[in-house]
């Protein structure tokens, strides 16, 4: 059965980096997949975070750009993602997921399996 | 960065209902749109994608239609267990955008 995993402190201070981490279990990271971030802020809607695939591929988005980085470890099995310069703003329930491709009409690169998500408070 | 309007914010509906979900992006987006439906405390569920396929094991009480810029998730039958939020979301374009959820409710 493939899983998703996150993994970090559940708690940042605000100028710091927040690093998590995503165990995936069950399917190999080198597959030809997405492996995305998403966040959800506390009572509000869904933010993509960016994405990585094997080849090396990344894609951010622009409102966090400076700010992100989302690597992986084949020697893991894992993707990682790291938030620097944190603020109140950016406490949120942060998921990891996969996007797989489907060709149905075109190529739907789709979300299509989620981890559970964790939580990181940013606060002094 | 492609908007995605989700209406209504919130519904609230009875056991059996038939309900409609609609979702507006702000710039033509062909078919490339999914469908979640989230409950409280849990990660979101991946319901549709390509605007009309079901995701494996999704039952098929739930459909989706729509290309373009206008789409809408139906919910037929509606059980206790459909008492969520539902999220559409964009993956034309990067970066990838979420409608603001319809929270469906118990009426």
């Amino acid at each position: 059965q493939v899983q998703l995993q996150e993994s970090g402190p559940g708690l940042v201070k605000p100028s710091e980096t927040l690093s998590l981490t995503c165990t995936v279990s069950g399917f190999s990271i080198t597959n030809d997949n997405y492996w995305a971030w998403v966040r959800q802020s506390p009572g509000k809607g869904l933010e993509w975070i960016g994405a990585v695939c094997h080849g090396g591929d990344t894609h951010y988005n622009p409102s966090l750009k400076s700010r992100v980085t989302i690597s992986m470890d084949t020697s893991t099995n894992q993707f990682s993602l790291r938030v620097s310069s944190v603020t109140a703003a950016d406490t949120a329930v942060y998921y990891c997921a996969r996007r797989t491709k489907v060709v149905v009409r075109g190529s739907h690169w789709h979300f299509d399996l989620w981890g559970r998500g964790t939580l990181v408070t940013v606060s002094s | 960065d492609i908007q995605m309007t989700q209406s209504p914010s919130s519904l609230s509906a009875s056991v059996g209902d038939r309900v409609t979900i609609t979702c507006r992006a702000s710039q033509d987006i062909n078919s490339y749109l999914a469908w979640f439906q989230q409950k409280p405390g849990k990660a979101p569920k991946p319901l549709i994608y390509a605007a009309s396929s079901l995701q494996s094991g999704v039952p098929s009480k739930f459909s989706g239609s729509g290309s373009g810029t206008d789409f809408t998730l139906t919910i037929s039958g509606l059980q206790p267990e459909d008492f969520a939020t539902y999220h559409c979301q964009q993956y034309h374009t990067y970066p990838l955008t979420f409608g603001g959820g319809t929270k469906v409710e118990i009426k």
